[in-house]
């Protein structure tokens, strides 16, 4: 089973600056994994699938990259609305479908 | 979009299901999964079937006692947890594939439906 570690756990960011998230595999996922945003209350939302393919609806501020086992979602010029909970999962070999512990963005 | 049901409240030992309605994509060519929440494990994997009902996967925690079914003619998607243990209390997700089996991510979550078991 593919283990995704998440780091950091938490991410404190003022309003206008840049967040940095990572998500590194613990075996070759090739490009298949996805990003989600979780804001309290409500279910996870798709932001990147295949590492960097943005999904619908999802800001430009938002960006996926890849380097080796290292997946990065990077997010500029952070708005109020981005303060949430962000999860990488990957789908390369499911069953099953294993998603990181999450990175909890929060206002500094 | 999806739409869950069903959820609850049960005594430890007890079942339980939950539905999950679809609308708005055509139901019958994509894979269906169900991701449960929990504070003490995260988003976990909990079982999934294929666009056609065929290939049906379960999460070792939950093999033997829940089972999904699909009815496509119906756009309707089922859980049925058996021998519920307070470990399966959570927030249950019904979730769509983009694609029918395998290798897609997946893109669309429904509200979630709490399922509380006690002891």
């Amino acid at each position: 089973e593919t283990v995704l570690t998440q780091s950091p756990p938490t991410l404190s960011v003022s309003p206008g600056e840049r967040a940095t998230l990572s998500c590194r595999a613990s075996q070759s996922v090739n490009n298949n994994l996805a990003w989600f945003q979780q804001k309290l209350g409500q279910a996870p939302r798709l932001l990147f699938y295949g590492g960097s393919g943005r999904a619908t609806g999802t800001p430009a501020r938002f960006s996926g990259s890849r380097s080796g086992s290292e997946f990065t979602l990077t997010i500029d010029n952070l708005q109020p609305e981005d303060f949430a909970v962000y999860y990488c999962q990957q789908y390369n070999d499911w069953p099953p479908g294993t998603f990181g512990q999450g990175t909890r963005v929060d206002v500094k | 979009q999806l739409v869950q049901s069903g959820g609850g409240s049960v005594r430890s030992g007890g079942s339980l299901t939950i539905s999950c309605s679809a609308s708005g994509f055509t139901f019958s060519v994509h894979a269906m999964h169900w991701v449960r929440q929990t504070p003490r494990k995260g988003l976990e994997h909990v079982s999934s079937i294929s666009s056609d009902g065929v290939n049906i996967f379960y999460a070792d925690s939950v093999r033997g006692r829940f089972t999904l079914s699909r009815d496509n003619a119906r756009n309707i998607l089922f859980l049925h947890m058996g021998s519920l243990g307070l470990e399966d209390s959570g927030v249950y997700f019904c979730v769509k594939d983009s694609g029918p089996f395998k290798v897609h991510p997946f893109d669309l979550w429904g509200q979630g439906t709490l399922v509380s078991v006690s002891s």
